[in-house]
């Protein structure tokens, strides 16, 4: 069964410091994987996406890394921002024949940064 | 301004009624989607559409119906035989199938009493 799985469920840091996500994931065939961010009440925004081939891919303080062969991935936040509070959700895409690609989305992770 | 558009943001409803979402796009995108957001839960694909005229159901379609007569709109319809309707409908789009990024929009929330 296709899954993507994330942890922690939610997680609370002070401004100014680094916090890691992680998700796990069972999708197959692979195609690629993708983190959005979702303020409270409002649509995902992308934040990075990563094929098989690639293992980081940095967006300003985000950065994304991709293990393909544990099927890990994980998104790094540097020196944490107040508006960095939001859920982050990874998104893992299977791709089929005929250029069907179908997403798999995780329940994200609810970040709170506090002052 | 482009990018996607959904109204209302809000949306209450008595229980037995159909209610109709409205997603409107200007990226001139072909395909365009529904998604489900439950609290605790990841997204959940209602309905898609790859070309005008044209859609498919997701994973979650039943008690729903949509319709593709431009290229720019997709409107979800909740019937009165979605047995939950309470949630937050996201509908996005993407320049095709495949690999493309998919732009969501600002999301609805339905509540259904």
């Amino acid at each position: 069964k296709n899954q993507v799985e994330q942890s922690p469920q939610s997680l609370i840091i002070l401004e100014g410091k680094n916090c890691t996500l992680q998700c796990n994931y069972t999708v197959s065939p692979f195609s690629n994987l993708r983190w959005y961010k979702q303020d409270t009440g409002r649509g995902p925004v992308s934040l990075t996406i990563m094929t098989f081939s690639e293992n980081t891919k940095s967006n300003g303080r985000y950065t994304a890394t991709l293990d393909a062969d544990t099927k890990q991935s994980s998104l790094h936040i540097t020196a944490s921002q107040l508006s960095d509070s939001a859920s982050y959700i990874c998104v893992v895409s299977a791709g089929f024949s005929g250029g069907y690609n179908k997403l798999i989305f995780g329940a994200g992770t609810r970040l709170a940064v506090h002052p | 301004d482009g990018g996607i558009t959904q109204s209302p943001k809000y949306l209450f409803r008595k229980e037995g009624q159909n209610v109709t979402l409205s997603c409107e796009q200007n990226l001139n995108h072909d395909a365009m989607y529904w998604y489900r957001q439950d609290p605790g839960q990841g997204l959940r694909l209602i309905y898609y559409s790859q070309i005008v005229n044209d859609f498919q159901k997701g994973d979650i379609a039943e008690g729903y119906s949509v319709s593709r007569e431009k290229k720019e709109s997709f409107p979800l319809t909740v019937t009165s035989a979605q047995k939950n309707p309470t949630a937050f409908y996201l509908c996005a789009s993407s320049m095709g199938q495949g690999t493309y990024e998919q732009y969501f929009g600002p999301g609805t929330r339905l509540t259904v009493t």
